[in-house]
């Protein structure tokens, strides 16, 4: 089964606005957590990414914040624009595995209105 | 060079044909794998090569057989597909274990 994803199938935001896109893990050995965008037709592209120890990262636009206790991830999008429009998944491994795979969450339909 | 290269990038096979997906990456990843997608699912993994020998086989049935010729190349190969194999697959490379790089995919449609 999957053991990551809480699951959120679509978020409507209004352009301009800040998007908060939300997901949970079960495992507790996860220690390596990735956000990906997929595009329509398109593969998982990377966005960003976060060891456990730490508890937020930064891109461009966008801010990973992971709570361990509860064992919950976030992606918040600045400013979204209309090429934000994608699937968001996150995603999550055990880094000590190797080249152990990852694990996706179910997914979140983000849509910009204009 | 950050690119996943698939091809074809899209194919259609019959139940009785045999065909090959093949995957290319040029960044010196030394891990690849092998993701399908069905529609409106998230990518699930089917198989890792990591050092150019198969470490994870997610219990994927012997109709796909992956294939690591050199560390640049990855091929998938199927043989007599059913009709719910339809899906995108998906190529990935990573160097160790963090993020992967992924391929834009080949959709396969089996008739």
């Amino acid at each position: 089964g999957e053991s990551v994803g809480l699951h959120l199938p679509t978020l409507s935001v209004q352009e301009g606005d800040n998007s908060i896109i939300n997901c949970a893990y079960s495992n507790s050995a996860s220690d390596y957590f990735i956000w990906y965008k997929q595009e329509s037709g398109k593969g998982p592209q990377f966005i960003i990414d976060i060891r456990s120890n730490m508890d937020k990262r930064q891109g461009q636009r966008v801010t990973v914040l992971l709570n361990k206790t509860v064992k919950h991830l976030s992606l918040q999008i600045a400013a979204t624009q209309p090429g934000d429009s994608a699937v968001y998944f996150c995603a999550e491994k055990y880094s000590g595995g190797g080249a152990d795979g990852l694990t996706f969450g179910k997914g979140t339909h983000l849509i910009i209105q204009p | 060079d950050t690119e996943v290269t698939q091809t074809p990038k899209h194919l259609v096979m019959g139940m009785t044909n045999k065909k090959s997906l093949k995957c290319e990456q040029h960044m010196g990843h030394r891990a690849m794998y092998w993701y399908k997608q069905k529609a409106k699912k998230p990518p699930e993994l089917m198989f890792v090569y990591s050092y150019e020998k198969l470490s994870i086989n997610e219990s994927v049935p012997s109709r796909f057989s992956p294939e690591c010729p050199n560390s640049s190349l990855l091929n998938l190969h199927l043989h007599a597909l059913q009709p719910e194999d339809s899906a995108l697959y998906l190529c990935a490379s990573s160097q160790g274990s963090l993020q992967a790089f992924f391929g834009q995919g080949t959709r396969l449609t089996v008739v």
